[in-house]
């Protein structure tokens, strides 16, 4: 059976840092392009980043670029997302999402995590 | 950076009636677009993609139409574990992939 499991997340100053991390098991990993996918308590979806199969090919969102960074272990099948200059506005649930081929593309999030909260506040 | 746009915000029907849910893209995406079901404190969860398409598991009572800038999501048949938040996405123009703001399926 397929698992995402995110964790990393907690309450950080704005202006600090935090890792969070996405564990896989369950499917060839090093198959399937990735994503961070983000929720504002009681709001709607706003994509953040993606990343390819071999981590070669990455994307933003231009609300996170400069600030945020992707990358991917596949020899531990895991995704990281390195969040820089965190802003109050960067409160979300967290959630990873597998992508049904191995490029970045005009795809779809097949598979989600059960997400983890990131709170930026003084 | 295309901008989607759902309705109705809020939707009450009751269980066993259908429910028609919309999204309108503000250019063109052809049929690139997915559904998604949110139920509470839950991950969103995958039922709809290329317009019309159920994934793997999704019962038939969930179907998809649309193109262009115009899609429609209709549950045929209301069950309890339907009433939830749905949300649409496009991958047509991307990067940024886009969702819309939701639409709440309550109980009427």
């Amino acid at each position: 059976e397929l698992q995402l499991g995110e964790s990393g997340g907690g309450l950080v100053q704005p202006g600090r840092s935090l890792r969070l991390s996405c564990e896989a098991s369950g499917l060839n990993f090093d198959h399937y392009a990735m994503h961070w996918v983000r929720q504002a308590p009681g709001k709607g979806l706003e994509w953040v980043s993606g990343i390819s199969s071999d981590g070669r090919t990455v994307a933003y969102a231009d609300s996170v670029k400069g600030r945020f960074t992707i990358s991917r272990d596949n020899a531990i099948n895991s995704l990281s997302l390195q969040m820089d200059s965190l802003r109050i506005e960067d409160t979300a649930f967290y959630y990873c999402a597998k992508d049904r081929i191995r490029f970045l593309g005009p795809n779809w999030f097949d598979s989600w995590g059960q997400g983890t909260l990131v709170a930026v506040s003084s | 950076e295309i901008v989607m746009t759902q309705s109705p915000a809020t939707l009450s029907v009751s269980p066993g009636e259908r429910a028609t849910l919309s999204c309108r893209a503000s250019q063109p995406v052809f049929t690139s677009l997915a559904w998604y079901q949110q139920r509470p404190g839950q991950a969103p969860r995958l039922l709809i993609y290329d317009s019309s398409t159920r994934a793997t598991g999704i019962p038939a009572r969930f179907s998809g139409s649309g193109s262009g800038t115009e899609f429609t999501l209709t549950i045929s048949s209301l069950q309890s574990e339907d009433f939830a938040v749905y949300y649409c996405q496009q991958y047509h123009n991307w990067p940024p992939y886009t969702f819309g703001q939701g639409t709440r399926l309550e109980i009427k």
